[in-house]
């Protein structure tokens, strides 16, 4: 199917642990971002790729590693997971890094970090 | 550097009312202002944008949103509210070459 998806859906993990979630767009966008959404602060940017290979970090990146090398594909791995880390993640693609673009987002990952 | 403001985290009308949902920005040059809706459990889908031109933005579901640069403000608004509106409402701003900034979002509750 044509779009953004994002798996698992729902993670528990414990405080310690490497967790991986994966982002994967069928549109050819070049841009890819991840967001964390946390009551009252909205979406943040965690980090984003211009392309394979290019990547960059975004408003609250600490914790957080990614990696691009493909296209379609933009995983996000919390190294050595922590409480703070319990958020709703939100993989999002579109074919201009910002200005007049709509960016398409995933349903999200809910990550709850024990 | 660009930030969007959403004043109330949660607005609840009665079904049929006008629905208004505020949202002020700042950036340093002209800016593009979006309105993404969530529905619970879903991701983020675009309500409507201001680009350029009309500053009167008419979206999907009924909803309009107009920019007014004098008040930098973007507030969303909908006639009459339908329970099916119920959702999160966020909304953005991109300065040309930057990221999306989001707001807090504002979760709108319609009762019947």
């Amino acid at each position: 199917d044509a779009g953004i998806t994002q798996s698992p859906r729902y993670k528990i993990t414990e405080t310690g642990r490497q967790v991986t979630l994966m982002c994967h767009q069928t549109w050819s966008h070049s841009y890819m971002f991840w967001y964390r959404q946390d009551l009252g602060h909205g979406l943040r940017l965690i980090y984003y790729s211009a392309a394979a290979d290019i990547t960059d970090k975004g408003e609250v990146p600490d914790g957080y590693v990614v990696s691009r090398s493909k296209t379609e594909n933009f995983p996000l791995t919390l190294e050595s997971a922590t409480r703070s880390q319990t958020s709703v993640y939100f993989c999002a693609s579109s074919d201009r890094r910002g200005g007049n673009t709509e960016a398409f987002f995933g349903q999200g990952t809910r990550l709850t970090v024990v | 550097a660009q930030s969007v403001t959403q004043l109330g985290s949660h607005v609840s009308v009665s079904e049929g009312a006008l629905v208004l949902l505020r949202c002020n920005y700042s950036s340093s040059v002209p800016p593009y202002l979006f309105w993404y809706v969530q529905y619970p459990n879903q991701g983020l889908q675009l309500l409507l944008k201001y680009t350029t031109g009309a500053t009167l933005v008419k979206g999907i579901n009924g909803f309009e949103a107009e920019f007014k640069k004098s008040e930098t403000s973007f507030h969303l608004t909908k006639p009459s509210a339908h329970m099916s509106d119920a959702a999160e409402y966020f909304c953005a701003v991109s300065d040309q070459g930057n990221m999306l900034t989001f707001g807090g979002g504002t979760r709108l509750m319609v009762k019947p």
